[in-house]
C-alpha cells in the first residue's frame, strides 16, 4: 500500500464548478501538506502550503487537512479552463523528503 | 528573476552508456532534489542534497549517482542506463529555512532504446 493515495482521475467538469480534490496517507508523522499544480510538459509549480489540521485559502483556492482521518482535500472555486491541468498532493514528517500522491488529471469544460 | 533550468530538455540515449543532466538554480538554495515521474507512481525522489559536498540516497537511487561541489548545481549521472530509466526527470530546490517548499525545474524527458 502506498503512504499517498490519490485518484488519478480523469476529472472533467463544466467551467464555473466546484472542483474537490483529495488524498488519503498512512503516515502519522506526516505534518506538512501541499498541493502543486502541473500543466501538460511542465515542472509542478507549489500552490498551497498547510502545516498541521485546519484550512488555508488563496483567492479561488482552499485547502483543507484533516489529520484524525490523514485525509486532506483542494477545493477550487469558479473554475476556469486555465485550471485545466494535474494536481499533485505532497506531504512531509518535517525531514525535507516529500511523498506525492499520483496526481490527478482535471480538466475544465468551457 | 532566480530560476532553476534542467539540461538538456530531451534526451535519447541507448542501453550501458552514461548519461548525466543537468541542474542549476540561482535561488542560492541549500537543499536541491532529483525526482523521476512515471504513469501510476507520481514522483519519487533519487537523490537529494542539504548542502555542498552532501549527498543522499533517495526512494529509488540504485543506478543513479549525484555530487555536490558547489551550491547552484546538482548532476545527476546514470551509470550505465537501462530501458527502465526511461522516464521525465525533475530537478527541485528549497532553501533551508523552508525546506518543505520546493521549486522544481522544466524537467528532462530521458528515453533509453
Amino acid at each position: 500500500q502506498k503512504e499517498v493515495e490519490q485518484d488519478p482521475g480523469p476529472l472533467s467538469v463544466p467551467e464555473g464548478a466546484i472542483v474537490s480534490l483529495n488524498c488519503t496517507y498512512s503516515n502519522s508523522a506526516f505534518q506538512y501538506f501541499m498541493w502543486y499544480r502541473q500543466y501538460s510538459r511542465k515542472g509542478p509549480e507549489l500552490l498551497m502550503y498547510t502545516y498541521s489540521s485546519g484550512n488555508k485559502e488563496d483567492g479561488r483556492f482552499t485547502a483543507q487537512v484533516d489529520k484524525s482521518s490523514k485525509y486532506i482535500s483542494l477545493f477550487i472555486r469558479d473554475s476556469q479552463p486555465s485550471d485545466s491541468a494535474t494536481y499533485l498532493c505532497a506531504m512531509s514528517g518535517g525531514a525535507q523528503k516529500l511523498v506525492f500522491g499520483q496526481g490527478t488529471r482535471l480538466t475544465i469544460n468551457p | 528573476d532566480a530560476e532553476i533550468t534542467q539540461s538538456p530538455r530531451h534526451k535519447i540515449t541507448e542501453t550501458g552508456r552514461q548519461v548525466t543532466l543537468a541542474c542549476h538554480q540561482t535561488w542560492n538554495h541549500n537543499n536541491m532534489f532529483w525526482y523521476r515521474q512515471d504513469l501510476g507512481h507520481g514522483l519519487r525522489l533519487i537523490h537529494y542534497s542539504y548542502g555542498v559536498h552532501d549527498t543522499n540516497k533517495g526512494e529509488v537511487s540504485d543506478g543513479y549517482s549525484v555530487s555536490r561541489s558547489n551550491t547552484e548545481d546538482l548532476p545527476l549521472t546514470l551509470e550505465s542506463a537501462a530501458s527502465s530509466q526511461t522516464s521525465v526527470y525533475f530537478c527541485a530546490s528549497s532553501a533551508r529555512e523552508s525546506s518543505n517548499e520546493q521549486f522544481f525545474g522544466p524537467g528532462t524527458r530521458l528515453t533509453v532504446l
